[in-house]
């Protein structure tokens, strides 16, 4: 079953801060993160796996709750390049790591300068 | 590293016609994942192998559909008779263990 991802769509300032949700009804091994740019593949963000799990880099970081089958990926002082569209990709339990994602439907979001 | 390869980049058929999508993952990498991409269904998982044999194929649509790795490096997705609603773009992605899954450019493929 598909996770639930939101806000469908956001529009900041360069600058500001955003927030992407993601929710799934089945309990998940981890949770994938990609970025997709118009006419573009998606690109690889970061990967959380079981267990009350943060990660981040640069102004980007997420976080997974396994007991809400939840993660949040946290854009801070967003740049113009982070536009795009934010897919979370959930793998189930007994996946092992090399299971086929589900994606989300994704979260469009348009950085404004 | 090329990343993965697919080909063609862009396929144009008609209806009833065969396709036949390419895909080489990276090297060393031991799992391979087809997905389609569309604006209606989002990007869906296909079929996936794990060191050259399909575990997973309940995303496939239809029997019309079916996919190959017959070594390592690389992959097939056919499709025959191809329609108008198989119209969409087909990626290829792979990985090792560990989880993170790098995607091919894809193929855009248009049935008229």
């Amino acid at each position: 079953q598909q996770p639930v991802q939101s806000p469908q769509a956001v529009i900041l300032r360069e600058g500001e801060d955003a927030v992407i949700n993601c929710s799934s009804s089945k309990a998940l091994y981890s949770v994938h993160w990609y970025r997709q740019k118009h006419g573009e593949a998606p690109v690889f963000l970061m990967i959380l796996l079981k267990g009350g799990e943060q990660k981040g880099h640069d102004k980007i970081s997420a976080s997974f709750n396994e007991k809400k089958q939840q993660s949040s990926l946290y854009l801070t002082a967003s740049q113009l390049s982070y536009s795009g569209t934010y897919f979370c990709g959930t793998e189930r339990i007994g996946g092992g790591g090399a299971d086929g994602l589900t994606f989300g439907k994704g979260t469009h979001l348009i950085i404004q300068p | 590293d090329a990343g993965v390869i697919q080909s063609p980049r862009h396929e144009v058929t008609e209806m009833g016609q065969e396709v036949t999508l390419r895909c080489k993952p990276i090297s060393g990498h031991n799992s391979l994942f087809w997905y389609r991409q569309t604006m209606m269904r989002g990007l869906e998982l296909l079929i996936y192998f794990n060191n050259n044999v399909p575990i997973d194929d309940s995303g496939m649509p239809e029997d019309r559909f079916s996919a190959k790795m017959p070594n390592a490096s690389f992959s097939t997705l056919k499709i025959q008779p191809s329609e108008p609603r198989d119209s969409a773009v087909y990626f290829c992605a792979s990985t090792s263990v560990g989880g993170e899954q790098y995607f091919g450019p894809g193929t855009r493929l248009t049935v008229t």
